[in-house]
């Protein structure tokens, strides 16, 4: 069964304090991971897409990794407006077409 | 590009009512919707998957009766929660699968309270 799952569930950083949050994946033939960043009451905003082992992607503070098991979102000097829950979602070989996303993990930066 | 637009945004209604959501795609034109379903502290999971012109799927466990999907333009997909109870509060979204290199859009969410 296609399982993805995030840690830690929260996490307080003061703001230039860097971080990383993890997220590790089951899924017959990955066919894209995707990190997105969501706001209270708001659908996910888009950040990366990775597809193989190994790849990276930046964008601004953020950076994405890829293992064959899990992916890494660093985040360098995090601010206050970094704070949001960022999810982790698979799209697998066996799905019809749609993502299974992970809880979530809910980041908070402190001034 | 490739825009999901989603409305209402929040809906409160009295137990037992139906609540009609829409999802229209506003530069492009979505062939397929995924609906998922989004409670508290959990996961963005997969109610139905609609497809245009065609009977939508439903996810092991989601009641097809209850809710409803239509799909009957490339542009519009809806979800009808009938005879809704409390237990059907929760945070709807609506994604389509797009050849942008994001992937997938997002509609922007709908917040359900039902009283």
């Amino acid at each position: 069964e296609d399982q993805v799952t995030q840690s830690p569930e929260a996490l307080r950083l003061q703001e230039g304090e860097s971080s990383s949050l993890n997220c590790s994946y089951t899924v017959s033939g990955l066919r894209g991971l995707f990190w997105y960043r969501q706001d209270p009451g708001k659908g996910p905003e888009f950040l990366f897409t990775l597809y193989s082992a190994g790849e990276e992607k930046e964008k601004e503070r953020l950076k994405a990794t890829l293992t064959k098991k899990e992916s890494f979102l660093h985040i360098t000097a995090p601010k206050p407006e970094d704070s949001a829950t960022y999810l982790c979602a698979v799209r697998s070989g066996g799905s019809q077409g749609n993502l299974i996303f992970g809880k979530g993990t809910k980041l908070s930066v402190k001034p | 590009g490739a825009v999901v637009s989603q409305h209402p945004s929040r809906v409160i209604c009295k137990s037992g009512t139906s609540v009609k959501i829409e999802c229209r795609s506003l530069d492009f034109q979505a062939t397929t919707m995924f609906w998922y379903r989004q409670f508290p502290k959990q996961s963005l999971m997969l109610m139905a998957t609609s497809n245009e012109g065609s009977k939508a799927t439903y996810e092991q466990g989601v009641e097809k009766d209850k809710f409803l999907i239509n799909h009957a333009s490339l542009t519009l997909s809806t979800l009808t929660v009938t005879s809704a109870h409390p237990e059907d509060s929760s945070f709807y979204i609506c994604s389509a699968p797009t050849t942008t290199n994001y992937g997938y859009t997002f509609g922007s969410g709908t917040r359900l309270t039902v009283v």
